[in-house]
């Protein structure tokens, strides 16, 4: 299976800067039809998954213009222009490239 | 709206047997493939089985291949887990997650439920 590693694990950011989240995989995501099948999913305390992200950097109906995904091959980044509070959740990585879907670690984002 | 509504988790020993439930509404159910995704609590994310819209193709994880059995009922817009010979490694939260629309790639995971907890202990 296709391991994702994201980084860092925990991540403590201040209201209003930015924060960044990497995710790298030890294959190339590329499909062999051309797209990368990578998505971000944002998990609130106590809340269900929900995506952000697919495709690297689509963002789905309804996520804030301050989520952006970028990357390639096997180094993607999921970034937040100005951290709110509302952002406080554990983020995932995902792969559909390669079968069986896998998911990175997860990295929580906490309020310094 | 999109919805889908888990049920049917539980405390179950050991070698036990569930049947776990997903009723979806706010779309067309039977044009997408389905998937159940589980996590351990306070632990990461884990895709177990899929199935697609016409119930012709079936996916599981090795883990519990052979065990579980995923299934749907598109009259009914109800996905099932039957989960049989249960493993204290298989208790977590289930998530249903509604996956591709047809002819698309699997791993859209674009809505999901609020997932129920099945516990496997003696």
């Amino acid at each position: 299976d296709v391991e994702l590693t994201q980084s860092p694990v925990s991540l403590p950011v201040t209201l209003g800067l930015p924060a960044s989240i990497s995710c790298r995989s030890n294959q190339s995501l590329v499909h062999r039809e051309g797209n990368t099948y990578l998505s971000w999913f944002q998990q609130r305390p106590g809340q269900s998954p929900g995506r952000l992200i697919h495709e690297v950097s689509t963002r789905d109906s309804g996520v804030p213009g301050r989520f952006s995904g970028s990357g390639s091959g096997t180094d993607f980044t999921l970034r937040i222009s100005r951290v709110e509070a509302d952002d406080v959740a554990i983020y995932y990585c995902m792969q559909a490239t390669h079968w069986p879907p896998t998911f990175g670690q997860g990295t929580k984002v906490e309020i310094k | 709206e999109v919805q889908l509504l888990e049920s049917g988790g539980a405390l179950v020993e050991p070698g036990g047997s569930l049947r776990l439930s997903c009723v979806a509404s706010g779309f067309v159910f039977s044009n997408y493939a389905m998937s159940w995704v589980r996590q351990v609590p306070g632990k990461g994310l884990k895709w177990v089985s899929a199935i697609s819209g016409s119930s012709t193709n079936t996916y599981y994880a090795d883990s519990v291949k052979g065990r579980f059995t995923i299934s749907r009922d598109n009259l009914k817009k109800t996905l099932y887990l039957e989960m049989n010979t249960l493993r204290a490694e298989d208790a977590a939260v289930y998530y249903c997650a509604r996956d591709a629309p047809r002819m698309s790639s699997y791993g859209q995971f674009d809505y999901w439920g609020q997932g129920t907890l099945v516990a496997v202990s003696s």
